[in-house]
């Protein structure tokens, strides 16, 4: 099964900040990545999917880059809203896997 | 619009059965793969295979291979996931996702339902 890492596993940050989360897989898997986010108690939903194309409805401060084993997130301008649990996955072969996810924190 | 609509929360004795029932609306239940995924308590997401409501085959992880089975109702427009031989370590809130289309470019994991919390405790 591929191995998805990302780091950090927490991140406090404030609202107005850049902040870049990472993900590694353990072989390559092209740009099969997508990112969600989850707030507590909800549904994941899904932001990012192939490294970098926006679902629709999600606001333009996402974006994803990567391809291979390495791949970011980047939130350009934290907003309020934007505090929850990211995770990453891989869609290249099944069994699809997640990361451990990253969970972004009031500074 | 799109939903996917699960049945309530269950509570299961070790060794037992569960069977939770995704109902899909606002779009072709046809032509879009479906999957399930699930998530302990406090834990990360883990994914639990997919079904194609088209014909009705599924594919299962490893993990779970002789636990787990996916069907569908094509009329009811609902896909049922089930899990036998239940443990504790079961105990998680199962969610479906909509995967792909089969006919257009949609993304995967675009929509979900609300989740099913399962219990298993003796």
């Amino acid at each position: 099964d591929i191995q998805m890492t990302q780091s950090p596993s927490s991140l406090p940050a404030s609202v107005g900040d850049r902040v870049i989360i990472t993900c590694r897989a353990s072989q390559s898997i092209s740009t099969d990545l997508n990112w969600f986010q989850q707030i507590p108690g909800k549904a994941p939903k899904l932001l990012i999917y192939g490294t970098s194309s926006l679902q629709n409805g999600v606001p333009s401060r996402f974006s994803g880059s990567g391809s291979g084993t390495d791949f970011t997130l980047t939130i350009s301008s934290l907003q309020s809203e934007d505090f929850a649990t990211y995770y990453c996955q891989q869609s290249h072969i099944t069994p699809y896997t997640f990361g451990q996810g990253t969970t972004l924190a009031i500074k | 619009q799109v939903h996917l609509v699960q049945s309530g929360a269950e509570v299961k004795k070790p060794g037992a059965s569960v069977k939770v029932s995704c109902k899909a609306s606002g779009y072709s239940f046809t032509s879009y793969f479906m999957h399930w995924v699930r998530q302990a308590p406090g834990q990360g997401l883990e994914w639990m295979g997919i079904i194609n409501p088209r014909g009705g085959m599924a594919t299962y992880p490893q993990k779970f291979k002789g636990r787990v089975t996916m069907t569908r109702d094509t009329s009811a427009s609902t896909v049922y996931m089930e899990l036998s031989s239940l443990r504790s370590e079961d105990t998680a809130v199962y969610y479906c996702a909509r995967g792909m289309g089969m006919t257009t470019v949609t993304p995967d994991f675009d929509y979900w339902g609300q989740g099913t919390l399962v219990t298993v405790s003796s």
